[in-house]
């Protein structure tokens, strides 16, 4: 099945700041999902986005299925966007490791 | 209109014992994946149900086993606990091969 990695690990900001999380793919892909993990562990859909760019306020995503990666950008981020960003391949259940954001007022 | 919704939240279980989680997938989802997530990890692949039949399989035990029922919501067992399944386990829905939607989660203690 496909790997997915996701990168930085750890990121700190302070408020105010931007951000870019990335995940990386070992074959290309058809669909992928963003997800935010609240502090009480649900998992809040951010993106489904196969290819292409799409905005949703702050957050905005951008994924290159060719070259097997995606991005999550992050604008102007307040304290409340902390906690952990998950990228998810739906179609072989696989989930990478997760980024965890700390936003700092 | 209801999303996922899983059953018990909060659950403490000592170890042989056996554990049934419950979800009930958001309407019109025919698709029930389930997940294991250990604290500070990722999400991990239990199994997939579709039809009342288990679709895909990760790498976990046959201790556990799962159920989809006519209205598509489903349940995981989990026999003989070891501390090890301390977790919180998650529930997702979709269409197949679709976005995936997720409920709150159960959260289990094995002492």
């Amino acid at each position: 099945g496909i790997q997915v990695e996701q990168s930085p690990p750890d990121l700190i900001l302070q408020e105010g700041a931007n951000s870019t999380l990335r995940c990386n793919f070992s074959d290309s892909v058809n669909n992928l999902q963003w997800f935010h993990q609240n502090p009480w562990g649900q998992l809040i859909n951010l993106f489904y986005i196969p290819s292409g760019t799409k905005q949703n306020g702050r957050l905005s995503a951008t994924t290159v299925a060719t070259e097997r990666y995606s991005l999550l950008y992050i604008s102007s981020s307040q304290t409340t966007d902390s906690g952990v960003y998950f990228c998810a391949y739906p179609k072989d259940m696989r989930f990478g490791a997760g980024t965890r954001l700390t936003v700092k007022p | 209109d209801a999303g996922v919704t899983q059953s018990p939240t909060h659950l403490i279980k000592t170890r042989g014992q056996q554990v049934t989680l419950r979800c009930s997938p958001k309407s019109g989802h025919d698709t029930v994946s389930w997940y294991q997530q250990a604290l500070g990890q990722g999400p991990q692949f239990i199994f997939q149900y579709y039809e009342e039949e288990e679709r895909q399989r990760g790498n976990f035990p046959d201790r556990f086993s799962g159920h989809q029922f006519p209205n598509y919501s489903s349940e995981l067992n989990v026999n003989a606990l070891l501390l090890g399944d301390s977790a919180l386990y998650l529930c997702a829905s979709s269409v197949t091969g679709g976005e995936l939607f997720f409920g709150e989660g159960s959260r289990l203690t094995v002492l």
